[in-house]
């Protein structure tokens, strides 16, 4: 079965809101998290990754975070713009699975102006 | 640098048809990857090739073939084309292996009748 799985599978956001995507993961062995974008008749994009070491990530507008507790990261998007209108998936990738990333089903994110 | 390039873009087969799908990676990348993406099943792993070695493979009937070429450019094979190998096969990149961060080409669609 899937070892990561998305909240929701679409989110509405105003533009120049900030956007937050939750992903929830099942394997407490699973220690590498990436957030890919797809925009449509594009392939994935690679956005931003955490390693189970940290908490917390920053990139250009965006920001993974990750509750081990819980088992759950999410992707925050800052002052969202009509260009982040994407499906974003999370993405695992373990020693345990041969490194083969496990994508989990998406969310489509469509952004109000 | 040129990303990566995946032929032909849109093919329309017949089932009981074979098809060949063909990626070149990023210049300089050796690892290359192909996943299938349906509406159903989302992202699914299909195999990994890193210099000419079929490094992992995911659950996928033997129907479905890849090999990597010296120049790390892949082709995939799938044989005996069934209505449900309708997808979108995507082809990725990377510089070695072991990493999530991967380097999507656009896609071939691929549609059976």
């Amino acid at each position: 079965g899937e070892s990561v799985g998305l909240h929701l599978p679409t989110l509405s956001v105003q533009e120049g809101d900030n956007s937050i995507i939750n992903c929830a993961y099942s394997n407490s062995a699973s220690d590498y998290f990436i957030w890919y974008k797809q925009e449509s008749g594009k392939g994935p994009q690679f956005i931003i990754d955490i390693r189970s070491n940290m908490d917390k990530r920053q990139g250009q507008r965006v920001t993974v975070l990750l509750n081990k507790t819980v088992k759950h990261l999410s992707l925050q998007i800052a002052a969202t713009q009509p260009g982040d209108s994407a499906v974003y998936f999370c993405a695992e990738n373990r020693p345990a699975n041969d490194y083969k990333l496990s994508f989990g089903a998406g969310t489509t994110v469509t952004v109000r102006a | 640098k040129a990303g990566v390039t995946q032929t032909p873009r849109y093919l329309i087969k017949t089932r009981g048809q074979q098809v060949t799908l063909s990626c070149s990676p990023i210049s300089g990348h050796r690892s290359v990857s192909w996943y299938q993406q349906t509406p159903g099943q989302g992202l699914q792993f299909l195999f990994e090739y890193f210099s000419e070695t079929q490094r992992n493979k995911g659950n996928f009937p033997g129907r479905f073939s890849g090999r990597q070429f010296s120049n790390s450019r892949s082709e995939m094979n799938v044989s005996t084309l069934e209505l449900g190998d309708s997808a979108l096969y995507l082809c990725a990149s990377s510089p070695g292996i072991n990493t999530g961060e991967l380097f999507f080409g656009e896609g071939s669609r691929l549609t059976v009748l």
